[in-house]
């Protein structure tokens, strides 16, 4: 079963507007990670938060870490048409361990 | 090169078929993986090499076989494989197994009639 949760499943916004998408996960972890995927494609690494940070940046990404909530959110600011993809946040509990997946999210931003 | 390439793009196979779907990477990194994709679904995981050993296969069907030859190769070896086995293969590799980003490829698009 997927480790990581998202919310929302699914999200519209227009060009210039901020996107945020939540993550939820059960157990402990070494670090958090988000992917984005266009349709049919690879997954790209977009960024990695480990067990200690609480907030990390990359470009117009900020991602935010809660142990104590077992939570996390991606922030895109000033979305653009082409960041209208699928959103994964995955869970890595550390050395020799698997890199579990939630269902993800679904961007779309209208031009 | 921070690139992870596999071989074919697409491939369409009968189920009484044997392909091989490749994947090679440059980086350096000594972990590599096997994902399956299907329509709508987050990736799930097949199999993890880590120093060219098998470390992890998560209960797999022995239809699927995986082979690392070296730390650049990895390759997944499909014979007798179901329609319900059509899905997208990632490849992905970290520099080493859990706790590092993963690297990942474009995927196969694999169609099994």
């Amino acid at each position: 079963s997927q480790q990581g949760e998202e919310d929302p499943q699914a999200l519209s916004i227009q060009e210039g507007e901020n996107a945020t998408m939540n993550c939820s996960y059960k157990t402990s972890i070494n670090n958090l990670q988000w992917y984005r995927q266009n349709s049919g494609r690879g997954l790209v690494h977009l960024i990695l938060i480990r067990s200690n940070e609480r907030e990390k940046h990359s470009g117009r990404l900020r991602v935010t870490l809660d142990t104590s909530k077992k939570s996390s959110s991606l922030l895109i600011t000033a979305s653009r048409a082409a960041d209208t993809a699928s959103y994964f946040c995955a869970t890595d509990p550390g050395a020799n361990s698997k890199l579990t997946f939630g269902k993800g999210i679904t961007l779309s931003v209208r031009p | 090169d921070t690139e992870v390439t596999q071989t074919p793009k697409h491939l369409v196979m009968g189920m009484t078929n044997k392909k091989s779907l490749k994947c090679e990477q440059h980086m350096g990194h000594r972990a590599m993986y096997w994902y399956k994709q299907k329509a709508k679904k987050p990736p799930e995981l097949m199999f993890v090499y880590s120093y060219e050993k098998l470390s992890i296969n998560e209960s797999v069907p022995s239809r699927f076989s995986p082979e690392c030859p070296n730390s650049s190769l990895l390759n997944l070896h499909l014979h007798a494989l179901q329609p319900e086995d059509s899905a997208l293969y990632l490849c992905a590799s970290s520099l080493l197994a859990g706790g590092y980003e993963q690297y990942f490829g474009p995927g196969t698009r694999l169609t099994v009639t």
